[in-house]
């Protein structure tokens, strides 16, 4: 089946330093990705929706200019969270569509768990 | 405001039990689906139901959709330690652009 691989699965950094996590449907062309935040024994918060070739759309509240998205390709996405502080730390998840979301056609990654001390 | 609301937010269990999550919502989706996620892991997509009224199974586990589509629940029969895990809705939401929106979770621990 589909799949979509995010890297690196975990990382610590140090606070006002930039980190940038990556997407990558592995066997299809995903035309539209989502970025997930899950803070500990809580629910997924979409942050942002991002197409390929265009910017990406921001859910309300999520800074813009602090997580950076780049869909350069149909097969990858990049969240880069920028000056990141220990607030910033959570698990980001991403979740790619191909052909527009519909139906069963939304596959996650892994998650990558962000540690800023 | 969450678009979904989801109870139970923690369930605790003895095995062989049956239990029912519910999942609600004021607004229409256009599909629910259900994921079931584990610690340190992305979730992974249980069911997707789309009719209002619809029934699904998926060995002891029984999904309906609403027939307004705007709640769904999740039943699980005869439960065990395995089912153990975060069980999350999640609707289609097609306000100017498709998006997931999940629900806030039901945490559920079954004990052997």
């Amino acid at each position: 089946g589909a799949v979509v691989s995010q890297h690196p699965s975990r990382v610590i950094c140090k606070s006002g330093t930039s980190v940038k996590i990556e997407c990558r449907s592995l066997d299809f062309q995903a035309t539209t990705m989502f970025w997930y935040r899950q803070f500990p024994k809580q629910s997924l918060m979409l942050m942002a929706t991002s197409n390929e070739g265009s910017k990406a759309t921001y859910e309300q509240g999520v800074e813009k200019d602090k997580f950076l998205i780049n869909h350069a390709s149909l097969t990858l996405s990049t969240l880069t969270v920028t000056s990141a502080h220990p607030e910033d730390s959570s698990f980001y998840i991403c979740s790619a569509s191909f052909g527009g979301l519909n139906t069963g056609e939304l596959f996650f990654g892994e998650g990558s768990r962000l540690t800023v001390l | 405001t969450q678009l979904l609301e989801q109870s139970p937010q923690f369930l605790s269990i003895q095995e062989g039990e049956n239990l029912t999550v519910y999942c609600n919502s004021s607004s229409v989706f256009s599909s629910l689906q259900w994921y079931r996620q584990e610690p340190g892991e992305g979730p992974v997509l249980l069911v997707t139901v789309v009719t209002g009224g619809e029934v699904k199974k998926l060995k002891r586990l029984t999904f309906q959709f609403g027939d307004a589509r705007k709640d769904s629940s999740l039943h699980i029969t005869a439960a065990q330690p395995g089912d153990t895990g975060l069980y999350l809705c999640a609707g289609l939401f097609s306000g100017g652009y498709n998006k997931l929106i999940f629900g806030a979770g039901t945490r559920l621990a079954v004990h052997p």
